[in-house]
């Protein structure tokens, strides 16, 4: 069955404290991978699309980069407005089609 | 501005209610979903749309339905509700099945 596990469930860091969050995913034939960023109260907002591995796409202070079985979003030195959950997800069969399947989301709160 | 637009934002329902979620995109996006998010369990998905005329169940279908007549709309009913339906839900829509661009939600409490 195909899944997407996200890693950890919650961080804290402090103003300028660099650190990773960690989706790993279990499909066979990756069709794309997914970041979004969700902020309290809001719809997810798209961030990144990978498709290989070595893949890497830069947005800011976000890195996201992909392996053949997981998927590192990077964030350097982060700012209090980075506070957010960040979920990844990955296109799976569902009926004749792909539809993303969404992890579970890692919680970032990035003190000042 | 161009997007994906739920209403409405906040609902309660009475347990064995019926009412619809409406969703709206003005992308021409062949793809819309929607998704259902609870404390915990993620996205999970409910139903989706490759098409107008085309509905597919996703992995949560029970209690709800879909159709989808338009490229532009693609409205969720609850056919009778229930306490477990509490949720916040999601439409999403995509060109292609790529990134998919979400509403805001539908913040939904049923009593």
């Amino acid at each position: 069955e195909d899944q997407v596990t996200q890693s950890p469930e919650a961080l804290r860091l402090q103003e300028g404290e660099s650190s990773s969050l960690n989706c790993s995913y279990t499909v066979s034939g990756l069709r794309g991978l997914f970041w979004y960023r969700q902020d309290p109260g809001k719809g997810p907002e798209f961030l990144f699309t990978l498709y290989s591995a070595g893949e890497e796409k830069e947005k800011e202070r976000l890195k996201a980069t992909l392996t053949k079985k997981e998927s590192f979003l990077h964030i350097t030195a982060p700012k209090p407005e980075d506070s957010a959950t960040y979920l990844c997800a990955v296109p799976t069969r569902a009926g004749g089609s792909y539809i993303p399947t969404f992890g579970r989301g890692t919680s970032l709160i990035v003190h000042p | 501005n161009a997007g994906v637009t739920q209403t409405p934002k906040f609902q309660v329902l009475k347990t064995g209610q019926s009412m619809t979620l409406q969703c709206a995109q003005d992308m021409n996006h062949e793809y819309m979903s929607w998704y259902r998010q609870d404390p915990g369990m993620g996205l999970r998905l409910i139903h989706y749309s490759v098409g107008a005329g085309i509905t597919d169940q996703g992995e949560v279908p029970n209690g709800y339905n879909v159709s989808r007549s338009t490229t532009e709309d693609f409205p969720l009913r609850l056919l009778s509700a229930a306490p477990s339906q509490t949720s916040v839900y999601f439409c999403a829509s995509s060109s292609r099945g790529l990134g998919y661009t979400f509403g805001s939600g539908t913040r939904l409490t049923v009593v």
